[in-house]
């Protein structure tokens, strides 16, 4: 079974600070999402890595994915407050019939 | 960008009745969508895959009886809750994804479904 791990759960950041969260997954795929979540409302998709070694770029984040080590990462650069939400990483089991999410990581970014 | 549409966006029903979530994808024809439950403060789960003119295939653990899954036509999806408990309350988003492609899912904005 699958298993997606994120971290942290929770992080509490200071504006202008860089910050990363972590996505591990428990077994081979090629691909993974990135989304954010604000309070309320449905997921707004933010970046999608399709292959190892891929690294895209949006503003203040910047997500990564090494298949070899099943890490993505997601990095925040000198955070603002709007980029408080929740964020979810989901790995493609089944070439999109089915994706699996971590558990998320509630972002507050205090001024 | 293609655009998926769920009604209502909240409900709120009395335990033992059966509500229905509609999930639309407006500009494109959606051969697959997906039905998932968010429970507060929890990550997404999958509960079922919708292929249009046929079964829906359930994730492990999901009644097939209880959430009624019709994928009738390319751009409409329905999940039935049948006989609704308080339990039942939770957040549920469809994703529609477009034909011969598999690297996307575009997710609708969410029904949220109170039972009392």
């Amino acid at each position: 079974e699958l298993k997606v791990e994120q971290n942290p759960l929770f992080l509490s950041m200071q504006e202008g600070k860089n910050y990363t969260i972590y996505c591990n997954y428990s077994t081979t795929s090629d691909r993974l999402y990135w989304y954010r979540q604000d309070p309320g409302k449905s997921l707004e998709s933010l970046f999608v890595l399709l292959s190892n070694g891929a690294v895209k770029q949006e503003g203040r984040l910047m997500a990564s994915l090494d298949t070899k080590a099943r890490l993505s990462t997601l990095h925040i650069t000198a955070a603002v407050h709007d980029l408080s939400a929740t964020y979810f990483c989901a790995v493609d089991m089944e070439y999109g019939n089915k994706l699996v999410f971590g558990a998320g990581t509630i972002l507050r970014v205090k001024s | 960008g293609a655009v998926v549409s769920q009604h209502p966006s909240w409900v709120i029903c009395k335990s033992g009745t059966s509500v229905k979530i509609e999930c639309r994808s407006l500009d494109f024809q959606a051969t697959t969508m997906f039905w998932y439950r968010q429970f507060p403060k929890q990550s997404l789960m999958l509960m079922a895959t919708s292929n249009e003119g046929s079964k829906a295939t359930y994730e492990q653990g999901v009644e097939k009886d209880k959430f009624l899954i019709n994928h009738a036509s390319l751009t409409l999806s329905t999940l039935t809750v049948t006989s609704a408990h308080p339990e039942d309350s939770s957040f549920y988003i469809c994703s529609a994804r477009v034909p011969r492609r598999t690297d996307t899912q575009y997710f609708g904005p969410g029904t949220r479904l109170t039972v009392l």
